[in-house]
């Protein structure tokens, strides 16, 4: 089982949808969470921290259920710029070791 | 913000020659930096933790022989891939840690084609 999981997708959405990704993750020791953005042969950038409350950045809403293993990330309002793979991050109990899911393909068309 | 590099951005060389690649923190000391790599449509996989002044730390399966780490400086550290060949071209990725923040700045990256 891998340690964190994601849809691979592609997602195929029309300009303005609302899109939500999921992750599963395997460490139930795990501290911190994320959702990383990486545009084709760029490297990530972090786009939102996952607190357990629940964060939200303008478009973007991410939730965290530690129960469950789960996390999410909302896209409300897509945009063509929004087209992009969306990594979810984990880190490990212990030191600063970040462990990958293999990304979430997002395609916003118009 | 912290800014990290990564020199060359590509490289292309021969099946038997080493690659030196150096990732530098601008901006911010960084004791610590992180080497990942990462295949087409695969997901960052970290090879080792590079530690200013002391050896590194080597993820399973990855031979440190053949992935030299040299963290001389808070602010530099160099991958060099040994006696590359076709197998080891990959895209490879630098990171590090800003302060006691949990967020990683990551390099722009290197992307390595051996012939």
């Amino acid at each position: 089982r891998k340690e964190v999981e994601q849809d691979p997708g592609p997602f195929n959405v029309p300009e303005g949808a609302t899109v939500a990704f999921n992750c599963t993750y395997s460490n139930s020791a795990s501290q911190s969470f994320f959702w990383y953005r990486q545009d084709c042969r760029k490297e990530p950038k972090l786009l939102m921290s996952v607190y357990s409350s629940g964060n939200e950045d303008g478009r973007f809403t991410a939730q965290l259920n530690r129960a469950s293993q789960y996390i999410s990330l909302l896209i409300r309002d897509s945009k063509l710029s929004d087209s992009a793979t969306y990594l979810c991050v984990v880190n490990e109990e212990y030191g600063n070791k970040l462990v990958f899911g293999a990304g979430t393909i997002l395609r916003v068309k118009s | 913000g912290a800014v990290v590099s990564q020199h060359p951005s590509w490289v292309i060389c021969k099946s038997g020659t080493s690659v030196k690649i150096e990732c530098r923190s601008l901006d911010f000391q960084a004791t610590t930096m992180f080497w990942y790599r990462q295949f087409p449509k695969q997901s960052l996989m970290l090879m080792a933790t590079s530690n200013e002044g002391s050896k590194a730390t080597y993820e399973q399966g990855v031979e440190k022989d053949k992935f030299l780490i040299n963290h001389a400086s808070l602010t530099l550290s160099t991958l060099t891939v040994t006696s590359a060949h076709p197998e080891d071209s990959s895209f490879y990725i630098c990171s590090a840690f800003r302060g006691s923040s949990y967020e990683q700045y990551f390099g722009p990256g290197t992307r390595l084609t051996v012939t």
